[in-house]
């Protein structure tokens, strides 16, 4: 069966640190797989997706960057934290080839930049 | 992109009584509309779906209804129970909804 699994759980960081987020998900190849961001007390906001290796796509301009190096690997990256970075952070993975369909999860990172 | 509306943000039912969630979409070409379940520090997961070619679908206690020309959408639980208390999430394709927060008081 298909797992995903998303580290660290939480994590504490200053401003102007560097971040480094990893995904990664077994028992299926070439996913489409996705990063969220979640707010305190809002929705999802989608910011990157990826169809491939080496294929990202950013849904909003931000401090953040993505990188998929391997077939079940993304990451996400910052070079410099902000304030407004914090929040929880949600890889998720969809059925490859196919789109509009259900999304799983990842059990998240909260990060929290101070 | 895809702008997705979602009211109420808070809802408060009473054990037993139904609750209703609604969600409205800007982009006429969206044709998957999930719906997801995340109780408090936990991973969002998929309570039903719809595609926009049917009207309504129902699991157990649980509907959800399209209207496409209206561009809406909703979430019916009937028969509420204190563990349906968790937020919800309406999506069209990959764009969420804010979200309700959805409490069931025994």
């Amino acid at each position: 069966s298909q797992t995903i699994h998303q580290w660290p759980a939480t994590l504490v960081q200053p401003v102007g640190s560097p971040l480094s987020l990893e995904c990664t998900v077994e028992g299926t190849s070439n996913p489409n797989l996705y990063w969220y961001r979640q707010a305190a007390g809002r929705g999802l906001q989608l910011l990157f997706y990826s169809v491939g290796i080496g294929q990202i796509s950013s849904e909003v301009p931000q401090n953040l960057s993505a990188s998929r190096p391997q077939d079940r690997q993304f990451i996400l990256s910052s070079k410099k934290l902000l304030l407004s970075d914090s929040g929880f952070y949600l890889c998720a993975w969809e059925v490859t080839g196919r789109t509009n369909e259900k999304l799983f999860f990842g059990s998240g990172t909260q990060l929290s930049v101070l | 992109g895809e702008n997705v509306e979602q009211h109420p943000s808070t809802l408060s039912v009473q054990e037993g009584d139904s609750a209703v969630i609604k969600c409205t979409y800007s982009d006429s070409a969206s044709n998957y509309f999930p719906w997801y379940k995340q109780e408090l520090g936990k991973r969002p997961q998929l309570i039903i779906d719809i595609r926009s070619n049917v009207g309504e679908k129902k699991d157990q206690r649980i509907a959800v209804t399209l209207n496409k020309t209206a561009k809406h959408f909703s979430l019916h639980i009937t028969e509420t129970q204190p563990e349906d208390s968790a937020v919800y999430f309406c999506a069209a394709s990959l764009f969420f909804g804010a979200g309700t927060r959805l409490a069931v008081h025994p």
